[in-house]
């Protein structure tokens, strides 16, 4: 089973250049999720799609847009990228986004370079 | 607010020594507490989790209790191997927020 997985693993941008980070998961998991990590920051949460049409901000929204293409697929993308959004971004995915708190899949990361 | 706090790495250990990894955590409520694990070069893995008061989770060895009078949720190993070697995450799940909050995540390294 492939779980969650992420593309591209490795990118690097120019400051004010524009990507998008792909994201898929064939679990048939209703909610998804964007995070970043940083050094000493453990990881916080960018963006959440608690299902298929719904996207909510989370900790660190600003400079990001999200997609919520279909059930399997939700996207990531930086419009005009900044040396601050180097990082490496997650991708999870769970059954359902309330509760006592599902257990989360994550992907492998993307770690991404903004020179 | 909601955070949680954990020990400050990196912590090397020679193999089959004792690990305690400390958590502590500030939330409304009594959240779910969970640890996470990231192995080099993979994305996070759920290694135990804990729904309520002076629940013991567990999984590989590893243990933790949710103690609702300290707020904490300590991870605990007797004796670890070299492939334990990873970043631990502490989380817990706010059911107000609806999201999980992590900790800074503590590196552990063991050496034969």
């Amino acid at each position: 089973n492939a779980g969650v997985t992420q593309t591209p693993k490795f990118q690097v941008l120019k400051t004010g250049q524009s990507m998008t980070l792909q994201c898929a998961q064939d679990m048939n998991h209703n909610s998804m999720y964007w995070y970043r990590q940083d050094p000493g920051m453990g990881l916080r949460l960018i963006y959440y799609s608690a299902s298929e049409g719904t996207t909510d901000k989370g900790e660190v929204p600003n400079g990001y847009n999200v997609s919520r293409l279909n059930k399997r697929e939700f996207s990531l993308r930086l419009e005009s990228a900044a040396p601050s959004q180097t990082s490496v971004y997650f991708c999870a995915s769970s059954e359902a986004g309330g509760g006592s708190g599902e257990k989360l899949f994550f992907g492998s990361g993307t770690q991404l370079s903004v020179l | 607010g909601n955070s949680v706090t954990q020990m400050e790495g990196p912590v090397t250990l020679s193999e089959e020594a004792f690990l305690t990894i400390n958590c502590t955590y500030t939330a409304t409520g009594y959240p779910s507490l969970f640890w996470y694990v990231q192995y080099p070069g993979e994305g996070l893995q759920l290694l135990l989790k804990a729904t309520k008061a002076d629940d013991k989770g567990s999984n590989k060895g590893f243990e933790a209790t949710y103690r609702k009078e300290t707020t904490s949720f300590h991870l605990e190993k007797g004796s670890v191997q070299v492939s334990d070697s990873a970043v631990y995450f502490c989380a817990h799940f706010s059911g107000s927020a609806r999201q999980l909050t992590f900790g800074s995540g503590t590196q552990l390294t063991v050496l034969p």
